[in-house]
């Protein structure tokens, strides 16, 4: 079983609507979880991070976490051209703060 | 703009030469790493330095050299490097506690001939 796995997509949502990114994560140590957004290109940016069960929100993007299921998701609601990008979920392995590993992206398009 | 920045932005050497990328961040955090990156896939961690001291190495050939010559800077070396070493280098720094999230620098292209 891969450590962080995604759908690598591409996940084709019109505009206006919500997008759906998912993962799932092999360590039951995880504690700390971060979502990415890739341009291609460039490095990642950091777009949510969550650390404990349940929603958290800010501004188009929410971020669940349910640490029983080993899953994390993203939704990203009125979608946006500009949202068109690869998404990267990134969780901390092994117990450690500093052993990130990423998932391999899910490609977002947003049809106009 | 990111408060990351890594020099230089591109990079072609030939396998028998030897180069270093540099990354520097001044928000003062306490943990550096290396990740590269091949097309279409996710980062790879490579190295990790807190505190100065090295405190991951993912078994990375030893032709990469990592350095850490004091808190806001982050050095790799490069030597014999073979053509499918060319990716994307990412530096990113952290706080390096408990849920601090990884702020990236713009990346060294490099290409390997």
């Amino acid at each position: 079983q891969k450590e962080v796995e995604q759908n690598s997509g591409p996940l084709s949502v019109p505009e206006g609507a919500i997008a759906s990114l998912n993962c799932t994560y092999s360590d039951r140590g995880s504690q700390s979880f971060f979502w990415y957004r890739q341009y291609s290109g460039k490095s990642p940016e950091l777009i949510m991070s969550i650390y404990s069960n349940g929603d958290k929100e800010d501004g188009r993007f929410t971020a669940q976490l349910n640490k029983a299921s080993q899953y994390v998701s993203l939704l990203i609601r009125d979608s946006q051209p500009s949202d068109s990008a690869t998404y990267l979920c990134a969780v901390n392995r092994e117990n450690r703060d500093d052993k990130i590993i990423f998932g391999k992206g899910t490609r977002l398009h947003i049809l106009p | 703009d990111t408060e990351v920045t890594q020099t230089p932005k591109h990079l072609v050497m030939g396998m028998t030469n030897k180069k270093s990328l540099k990354c520097e961040q001044h928000m003062g955090h306490r943990a550096m790493y290396w990740y590269k990156q091949k097309a279409k896939k996710p980062p790879e961690l490579m190295f990790v330095y807190s505190y100065e001291k090295l405190s991951i190495n993912e078994s990375v050939p030893s032709r990469f050299s990592p350095e850490c010559p004091n808190s806001s800077l982050l050095n790799l070396h490069l030597h014999a490097l073979q053509p499918e070493d060319s990716a994307l280098y990412l530096c990113a720094s952290s706080l390096g506690q408990l849920n601090s999230p990884l702020h990236f620098g713009n990346g060294t292209r490099l290409t390997v001939t």
